[in-house]
């Protein structure tokens, strides 16, 4: 139980244009979603709290009209990333909360930005 | 403010050795305390959580942590280290009273096992 899975797992996109990352929680309900940035061989940063139903809480220093956090459903978090540009490229991690106090991961997305 | 340190970002063990990982917190309140594994290119798997009672928790892989709160301490130990082991691990903490359920991340340990 508690799987999180995310698609795309590998998108490759040009300067300028916007990329969609959906993060989807299988088996069960998720009222919170977080978004994580995650560097080569470092640490996971969060981006963002998303919550079923109501606007996203972004972490200081995250630019909220690059970073769209939509979470339209108990089971479905999505991510924009607006413009994208070199810069943006990461590996990108989701989240759901499963009950009271644990986290379940999905596998992740690495964004290339050309 | 919440932190998690996590002594050593690198820690290599033999096939079969004890695998111990340093997690230390600093929190004003008991906090919930996770471990997780990550391995290349994917996302985060938990391995085992203290949140309330017992204080040695037991994980998934055969990984075991100790909650000491006069040591402000969650290390992470396996008796016998595989070669399947090889991961980054993640120390993370929150804290239960804030109601936003988020984490704060150690900068992790990557664990080599030589054969």
């Amino acid at each position: 139980g508690a799987v999180v899975s995310q698609h795309p797992s590998w998108v490759i996109c040009k300067s300028g244009t916007s990329v969609k990352i959906e993060c989807r929680s299988l088996d069960f309900q998720a009222t919170t979603m977080f978004w994580y940035r995650q560097f080569p061989k470092q640490s996971l940063m969060l981006m963002a709290t998303s919550n079923e139903g109501s606007k996203a809480t972004y972490e200081q220093g995250v630019e909220k009209d690059k970073f769209l956090i939509n979470h339209a459903s108990l089971t479905l978090s999505t991510l924009t990333v607006t413009s994208a540009h070199p810069e943006d490229s990461s590996f990108y991690i989701c989240s759901a909360r499963y009950g009271t106090d644990t986290q379940y991961f999905g596998p992740g997305t690495r964004l290339t930005v050309l | 403010a919440q932190s998690v340190t996590q002594l050593g970002s690198h820690v290599s063990v033999s096939e079969g050795a004890l695998v111990l990982l340093r997690c230390n917190y600093s929190s004003s309140v008991p906090p919930y305390l996770f471990w997780y594994v990550q391995y290349p290119n994917q996302g985060l798997q938990l391995l085992l959580k203290y949140t309330t009672g017992a204080t040695l928790v037991k994980g998934i892989n055969g990984f075991e942590a100790e909650f000491k709160k006069s040591e402000t301490s969650f290390h992470l130990t396996k008796p016998s280290a595989h070669m399947s082991d090889a991961a980054e691990y993640f120390c993370a903490v929150s804290d239960p009273r804030s109601g936003t359920y988020k984490y704060i991340f150690g900068t992790g340990t990557r664990l080599k096992v030589l054969a």
